[in-house]
């Protein structure tokens, strides 16, 4: 069965420091990887997504990189962290349906909350 | 602009009874459905999904509607259980689109079901 892990679950960090956050996926092969943001108040906010290693899309200019060293790794990244940059983000996987074929389930991982002072 | 809306941001009911929770989307283009049960401090799960070309879906006590026409959906819950107390997120996305890799979300609709 396919299974989804990230960390750290918690971070609180210094305004200006930098942040690296994992997620791996297992059981599956070329899996699509998502970023999303939940901040207060607010719905999910894709951040990032990758339908392939070195391959990411940005959804929103922010403060936040990217990146997919292998195929079910998915790291997202900042070299300062912003006091915006508070919130619970969390890490995603669907199974690649091909072109035009639309996205099917997202499976969640456990999320990290991240609280930037 | 907000192409998924969920205008209710909490909903209470009482064990037993039904609980209803709407979406509305404004995006013509989305042609596939899914709600997601949050509890907090966890990732989503999936909950039930709905293609554009029904109209109802159901799977044991959940059951969604689909009105095309009035760019809406709906989640019921019967009958609802202090267990299903979570937030509730709608999503939509495009099959057949360019945009096919991605989920929009509402903003989500927290139940608490009393017991």
């Amino acid at each position: 069965s396919q299974t989804i892990h990230q960390w750290p679950a918690t971070l609180v960090q210094p305004v200006g420091s930098p942040l690296s956050l994992e997620c791996t996926v297992e059981g599956t092969s070329n899996p699509n990887l998502y970023w999303y943001r939940q901040a207060a108040g607010r719905g999910l906010q894709l951040l990032f997504y990758s339908v392939g290693i070195g391959q990411i899309s940005s959804e929103v200019p922010q403060n936040l990189s990217a990146s997919r060293p292998q195929d079910r790794q998915f790291i997202l990244s900042s070299k300062k962290l912003l006091l915006s940059d508070s919130g619970f983000y969390l890490c995603a996987w669907s199974v690649d349906r091909g072109p035009g074929k639309g996205t099917g389930e997202l499976f969640f991982g456990e999320g990290s909350r991240l609280t930037v002072l | 602009d907000q192409q998924v809306k969920q205008n209710s941001p909490s909903l209470s009911v009482q064990e037993g009874r039904i609980s209803i929770l709407n979406c509305d989307y404004t995006n013509s283009m989305f042609d596939y459905f899914l709600w997601y049960k949050k509890y907090p401090a966890e990732g989503p799960t999936f909950l039930i999904s709905i293609s554009s070309i029904k109209d109802k879906n159901e799977d044991g006590r959940f059951t969604v509607f689909l009105n095309k026409s009035a760019k809406h959906l709906s989640l019921h819950i019967v009958p609802s259980q202090p267990g299903d107390s979570a937030v509730y997120f709608c999503a939509a996305s495009e099959r057949s689109g360019g945009s096919n890799y991605k989920l929009t979300f509402g903003k989500g609709t927290l139940l608490t079901v009393n017991p």
